[in-house]
């Protein structure tokens, strides 16, 4: 079957860095989003990786492992406003979208 | 500014009532997906869309039923056959169903059934 891991929960402190995993293991591969979803609100497209390596956009950047199929997303300089749930997901071979649980980042001042 | 609507954000009703949620986009996209969201679990697709005139069952379709007779809209109907309907329903669209571009989403509507 298809799946997607992330952890349901992490806490950080302001100003800090902290790493969101992601492993999966699907039926094909055409690519791996993350998204950020504030409570109640519709979720925000992040990132996008097909490639190995790590993708950098500002404060957030994206991490690909497709041997291990493994991505991270790191977040520095930690605002208040991070708090959010992250969600990870993958582009199967029929272009279908397999969603994670979402990790739940929690900001501490 | 182009994006998707939903409404209402929230909607109450009673066992037994059909209901049907709305989804307007104005991005002149293609694909156009109905997804339920609840806690602790991953978001999982109900119907969608490739092109007006034509949808697909999603892994959880069983009690909701889906029309596209515009392109820019995808309402959902919320069955009395579907058993545990109160949830989170998202509406999201992108340019195409066979390529990478990311989904974008409507705000949602919160369905309590009582």
């Amino acid at each position: 079957g298809q799946n997607i891991d992330q952890p349901t929960e992490m806490t950080a402190t302001e100003g800090a860095i902290v790493q969101i995993n992601c492993t999966y293991q699907t039926s094909g591969f055409n690519g791996l989003f993350w998204y950020q979803q504030h409570a109640g609100e519709a979720p925000t497209f992040l990132s996008y990786n097909v490639l190995d390596g790590l993708e950098e956009k500002g404060r957030f950047s994206s991490f690909l492992s497709r041997s291990k199929g493994y991505s991270y997303l790191l977040l520095k300089e930690l605002q208040m406003k991070d708090s959010a749930s992250y969600l990870c997901a993958v582009l199967d071979s029929n272009y279908q979208l397999i969603w994670g649980a979402g990790t739940k980042l929690i900001i501490k001042p | 500014d182009g994006g998707i609507t939903q409404s209402p954000k929230y909607l109450f009703r009673k066992e037994g009532q059909n209901v049907t949620l709305s989804c307007e986009q104005n991005l002149n996209h293609d694909a156009m997906y109905w997804y339920r969201q609840d806690p602790g679990q991953g978001l999982r697709l109900i119907y969608y869309s490739q092109i007006v005139n034509d949808f697909q069952k999603g892994d959880i379709a069983e009690g909701y039923s889906v029309s596209r007779e515009k392109k820019e809209s995808f309402p959902l109907t919320v069955t009395s056959a579907q058993k545990n309907p109160t949830a989170f329903y998202l509406c999201a669209s992108r340019s195409g169903q066979a390529d990478n571009s990311p989904l974008h989403f409507g705000n949602g509507t919160r369905l309590t059934v009582t």
